[in-house]
């Protein structure tokens, strides 16, 4: 049983260009959470979905940043005209419930130039 | 803002050594969550206790929950050189789902 995935696992872009980040989560779990990690910092919570809805995006930032959880597919974190303050590693988790543990993907390195 | 504070900040022992993390938080919680996370790698989640819960081990992991303290704290015993990494205390808010994390404790342990 696959844990939860995602890719790329390191991803380099220059400011203003876009990122997209990728997240599957474990087999049999529907609720998904993306955390932003700044180095030597904690995780901060950014949004929580579940298929095709967000429940919870207090954590995003208003502009440029956007999530989604289709379907069919992967949950996709997406951010629009990167800046050099968006450099950080994206961590995904998903839960077979809410409020239960939670499972963390091995993370997304972006490094903006 | 962030839910938890975790205290030491930093800590440094011997291998065989037990080592004590501690976790304070601010609102009512409907669980505590521990997780590791090696340098530069993901997190792995090793322990929740749940608000109505006080004590569970698992291996040579030791976690208790004060909720009347809002506190938690987690105890390896017999550290290994293989311990080594931060670990951070995560809660869930009650009626909420999604973890805050406190800002983790770095524990080194020296073979």
């Amino acid at each position: 049983n696959a844990g939860v995935m995602q890719n790329p696992r390191h991803l380099v872009r220059r400011r203003g260009q876009e990122a997209r980040l990728r997240c599957s989560p474990m087999k049999g779990h529907s609720h998904v959470y993306w955390y932003r990690q700044l180095p030597e910092e904690g995780l901060k919570f950014m949004v929580y979905l579940q298929k095709e809805n967000i429940i919870d995006e207090s954590g995003m930032p208003k502009e440029r940043f956007s999530a989604e959880f289709p379907k069919e597919g992967p949950s996709i974190l997406r951010i629009q005209q990167v800046v050099r303050g968006d450099s950080a590693a994206y961590f995904c988790a998903s839960s077979g419930r809410g409020q239960d543990e939670q499972f963390f993907g091995p993370g997304t390195r972006l490094t903006v130039l | 803002s962030q839910q938890g504070e975790e205290d030491p900040q930093a800590l440094s022992i011997q291998e065989g050594e037990n080592a004590t993390m501690n976790c304070s938080y601010k609102t009512s919680i409907n669980n505590l969550q521990w997780y590791r996370q090696n340098s530069g790698r993901g997190l792995v989640h090793l322990i929740l206790i749940r608000s109505n819960e006080r004590e569970k081990h698992s291996g040579r992991l030791r976690v208790t929950l004060d909720t009347s303290k809002k506190s938690s704290s987690l105890l390896i015993t017999a550290s290994r050189a293989a311990d080594t990494a931060s670990y951070f205390c995560a809660t869930v808010q009650t009626g909420a789902n999604n973890l805050f994390f406190g800002t983790g404790t770095r524990l080194t342990v020296i073979p």
